[in-house]
């Protein structure tokens, strides 16, 4: 198996921009993706592979990654994009997509 | 629509077992990998297996491992779960998810809303 590692909180003003970490030695082989959870929701992709969004998510949203670092970026956060944010990845096998962060809770302020 | 729902969850004794099911709509059910992930109330998430479209394939977690049984019957565009010797920190809400693979990506692409498991006395 293997870790990713997330800030347990973030925090951002309204409209400005905020970046979310990830890190862990899956990421140096393979890409993360993104997902939000609101309360009481299921989680929702947001970005996957590169810099991929599912159709629906807003374009404020994107990724990117560097060594052992998958990082999710909101440019101009909303009070909407208050949420949980977790990364996820494949395991050191390769087998499956076994890996997820903590969690960043990221408050709009 | 493209769609998952998830059943079967409620409360259990510790050592019992559970079935949970995945049903799935709106898309070729048989022509993807399914995923188990779980979340215990307050805390993330935590992958619990996968099976292959065939079912050629099936990982666990190791916290699950002996204990929970992951298929799949395409012919019914259903998931399943047979969870075994359940133990309070099983208690979580259960997600079915569709994970979708490309030539240079992966993720869980659909959720279901979950279903939720209490293991207590």
């Amino acid at each position: 198996s293997s870790e990713l590692t997330q800030d347990p909180a973030v925090s951002v003003a309204l409209g400005q921009t905020v970046r979310i970490t990830c890190q862990g030695d899956s990421l140096r082989s393979y890409y993360a993706s993104w997902y939000q959870q609101k309360p009481g929701q299921a989680p929702v992709l947001v970005i996957y592979g590169k810099n991929n969004r599912p159709s629906g998510i807003p374009d404020r949203f994107s990724g990117s990654s560097s060594g052992n670092t998958a990082s999710l970026t909101i440019t101009g956060a909303q009070a909407e994009d208050e949420a949980d944010y977790y990364c996820n990845s494949r395991d050191s096998s390769g087998n499956h997509l076994g890996v997820f962060g903590g969690g960043t809770k990221l408050t709009v302020l | 629509e493209v769609q998952l729902v998830e059943s079967g969850g409620g409360l259990v004794k510790p050592g019992g077992s559970l079935r949970l099911s995945c049903a799935a709509s709106g898309f070729t059910f048989s022509s993807y990998s399914m995923n188990w992930v779980r979340q215990a109330p307050g805390k993330g998430l935590e992958w619990v297996s996968s099976i292959s479209s065939s079912s050629s394939y099936i990982y666990y977690a190791d916290s699950v491992k002996g204990r929970f049984t992951i298929s799949r019957d395409n012919a019914k565009n259903s998931l399943y779960l047979q969870m075994n010797s359940l133990r309070a920190e099983d208690t979580a809400v259960y997600y079915c998810a569709r994970e979708v693979v490309g030539a240079k990506y992966d993720a869980f692409d659909i959720w279901g809303q979950g279903t939720m498991v209490t293991v207590s006395s």
